[in-house]
């Protein structure tokens, strides 16, 4: 079973600073890994899939990088709505969560 | 725009069973694949196990694999996850998922419903 999973647990950011999340898999996944963001009380929102794959609508400040066991998500410009908790995710495993938070 | 929408929160006792329903709109039920995914307060994602309706093929968890069912029914575009012998532990917000590329090594989860909060007490 591959294990995912990510760092810092806790990023603190002032707004408009770039914010670097890390994701690892046990094993190699190629690049079939998607990224989500959810907030308080919401449920999560697609960000990245196939690593670096951008959903529908989701703002450019946003990237995704990475191939085999390491990958990266990058928030170019922090704004105030992207402060929250974000996951990665291959096939059925999620990674634990990396809670971006304001500085 | 696709949407899912579930069930309301359910109060359960230990033992029993739940079933959550998730009904889609929006979008071809029968094109997709459907997951579940839960969220014990406070923790991370959990997959429990999806469902291909126009195969009726399911995969679940290990973990939830002798107490979760996973249904579809095409008539009315709805997905449902019965989970059995309830306990403490199982508390938790249930979210269902369309499954993108499921056929591939790299499915993942496009829309969302809203969640449904099971409660388990006695």
């Amino acid at each position: 079973e591959i294990v995912m999973t990510q760092s810092p647990a806790t990023l603190s950011v002032s707004p408009g600073e770039r914010a670097t999340l890390s994701c690892r898999a046990s094993q190699s996944v190629s690049r079939n890994l998607a990224w989500y963001q959810q907030k308080p009380g919401q449920a999560p929102r697609l960000l990245i899939y196939g690593a670096s794959t951008r959903a529908t609508g989701i703002p450019a400040r946003f990237s995704g990088s990475g191939s085999g066991t390491e990958f990266t998500l990058s928030i170019s410009s922090l704004q105030s709505e992207d402060f929250a908790v974000y996951y990665c995710q291959h096939q059925g495993t999620f990674g634990p969560g990396t809670k971006v938070d304001i500085k | 725009q696709v949407q899912l929408v579930q069930s309301g929160a359910e109060v359960k006792k230990p033992g029993s069973s739940v079933k959550v329903s998730c009904k889609t709109s929006g979008g071809t039920f029968t094109r997709y694949a459907f997951a579940w995914v839960r969220q014990a307060p406070g923790q991370g994602l959990e997959w429990m196990g999806g469902i291909i309706p126009i195969f009726g093929t399911r995969n679940y968890a290990q973990k939830f694999q002798d107490r979760v069912t996973i249904t579809a029914d095409e008539s009315t575009n709805t997905a449902y996850m019965e989970l059995s012998r309830l306990r403490s532990e199982d508390t938790a917000v249930y979210f269902c998922a369309r499954v993108r590329d499921y056929s591939s090594s790299s499915p993942y989860f496009d829309s969302w419903g809203q969640g449904t909060l099971v409660t388990v007490s006695s």
